[in-house]
């Protein structure tokens, strides 16, 4: 256990459905990342938030994506409209920026998401 | 465009046999390289980081090795056992830009009695 949660940690869902995850990192650090993987491949970077700031976007991050970190704490990703191939595991990690030149990223469990 | 590129891309292994897996990486700036081990539905587990100025890092039976000239690292797994079964990622962070990671598509590894 990384210290990293995300809830859930399976969705099953119809096509069209939006569907939202939550991702709680550790709680000092003030890096948080959204990545996406599917099967057989590594994970892609969607996006990263520095306390409560999105500072950069994925192409791969579509206009039926949404994140936020309202708090600098937990944050969410939000998929509007979902697509057979939105069909993936979505995994959240947290790092801290300050005194870490490494920035180790802890990763949580993800939430396998799978649309029918 | 940043790449990490690993080979084998599958690995079958006997029990108390060691084993070498390779990455490639055409990532810049380089920030640091990392081994990180996933079992299958779970996130990635971090084994190894590894800087410009660093050559080699062990972790327990993992001793990965990094020439930043050449941009190759190699993670060796000495006297395997079942629980190693899993997939080995290397990833490469570049400097700047959050340090994004460029994640390599793993080598499969299961090791059988």
């Amino acid at each position: 256990d990384t210290g990293v949660s995300q809830d859930p940690r399976h969705k099953i869902t119809k096509r069209g459905q939006n569907v939202t995850f939550r991702c709680d990192p550790i709680s000092e650090h003030n890096r948080l990342y959204w990545y996406r993987q599917t099967l057989g491949q590594g994970p892609e970077f969607l996006t990263y938030f520095q306390n409560e700031a999105q500072l950069e976007k994925s192409r791969l991050l579509s206009d039926r994506f949404s994140a936020e970190r309202p708090k600098g704490s937990f944050s969410t990703l939000e998929i509007q409209r979902t697509e057979q191939g939105d069909s993936a595991m979505y995994l959240c990690a947290s790092s801290s920026v300050a005194g870490n030149s490494y920035n180790e990223q802890f990763f949580g469990p993800g939430t396998r998401l799978t649309v029918l | 465009k940043n790449q990490v590129e690993q080979s084998p891309q599958s690995l079958i292994i006997l029990e108390g046999k060691n084993c070498t897996l390779q990455c490639n990486y055409t990532v810049s700036p380089f920030s640091n390289l990392r081994w990180y081990k996933q079992d299958t539905g779970r996130g990635p587990v971090s084994l190894t980081i590894m800087t410009f100025s660093e050559n080699t890092k062990s972790n327990g039976r993992y001793t990965a090795t990094l020439d930043a000239d050449t941009k190759q690292s190699s993670l060796h797994i000495t006297a395997s056992q079942l629980s190693d079964s899993a997939s080995y990622i290397c990833v490469v962070s570049a400097r700047g830009g959050g340090n994004k990671l460029t994640f390599g598509t793993g080598t499969q590894l299961k090791v059988e009695l």
